[in-house]
């Protein structure tokens, strides 16, 4: 069970958005910034969002972050073929005292 | 090239140690915190750890505490086993925990390709 809450999967068709959420609690979430990681299957986990929605180099403006209370979101507009992958949330907890996971979000391009 | 570099895939036999490697290049390894995440097969990320090269601070998981060890030299960081179990088979990544600047926000900012352990007899 992850402290960390994601849906299984979302889908759209290219060009769609997507949104996928990631709820938490007050230890996490609540305090602390979420970053977002891409994983395509078969390949290593990449960031595509931190802190205050902000994207590392060479990830598309397509994708934007946000936080709200104990719950975050990444959105995907202009969905591309390439952006079908497993997306998971993350952030320190500080009851815990460890980063957390969510169990990630499929998403799929129809 | 700014990089992490993982050691090869391991087959290893219930009981048995294990200890493999992340080296990390192109920046000061000293400077950054690696931490260490397990993905089963066909599963998510967890979460194991994190060390920092600099003083060999460490920071386990609850999930594994006194399951494993963590160590660091000048430009390696290392998971070890001292009794490898089949539930230990999985893929573990290092990476690197980075600050944005001016803040307490922290991410994973660099990745390694991966190490495959299979325990199995």
């Amino acid at each position: 069970q992850s402290v960390l809450t994601q849906s299984p999967s979302e889908s759209g068709t290219p060009g769609q958005r997507v949104t996928i959420s990631c709820s938490g609690g007050s230890s996490n979430i609540g305090r602390n910034s979420v970053s977002w990681y891409q994983q395509v299957p078969g390949t290593a986990p990449k960031v595509v969002m931190y802190g205050k929605n902000q994207r590392p180099s060479g990830v598309p403006d397509r994708f934007s972050g946000s936080k709200s209370g104990s719950s975050a979101s990444l959105a995907i507009s202009g969905l591309q073929s390439e952006d079908e992958a497993d997306y998971y949330c993350a952030a320190w907890d500080d009851s815990l005292k460890a980063h957390v996971f969510g169990a990630g979000t499929k998403v799929t391009v129809l | 090239e700014v990089q992490l570099v993982q050691s090869g895939a391991e087959v290893k036999k219930p009981g048995e140690s294990l200890k493999i490697s992340c080296k990390g290049s192109g920046y000061v390894f000293t400077n950054y915190w690696i931490g260490w995440v397990r993905q089963m097969p066909g599963k998510g990320l967890d979460w194991m750890g994190i060390i920092f090269p600099g003083d060999s601070e460490s920071r386990y998981g609850p999930s594994f505490q006194g399951q494993v060890t963590m160590s660091v030299d000048r430009s390696n960081a290392y998971l070890q086993w001292s009794s490898l179990k089949a539930s230990d088979t999985a893929t573990y990544y290092c990476a690197r925990r980075r600050r944005e600047t001016g803040t307490t926000n922290w991410y994973f900012d660099l990745w390694g390709r991966g190490t495959l352990v299979t325990v199995s007899s």
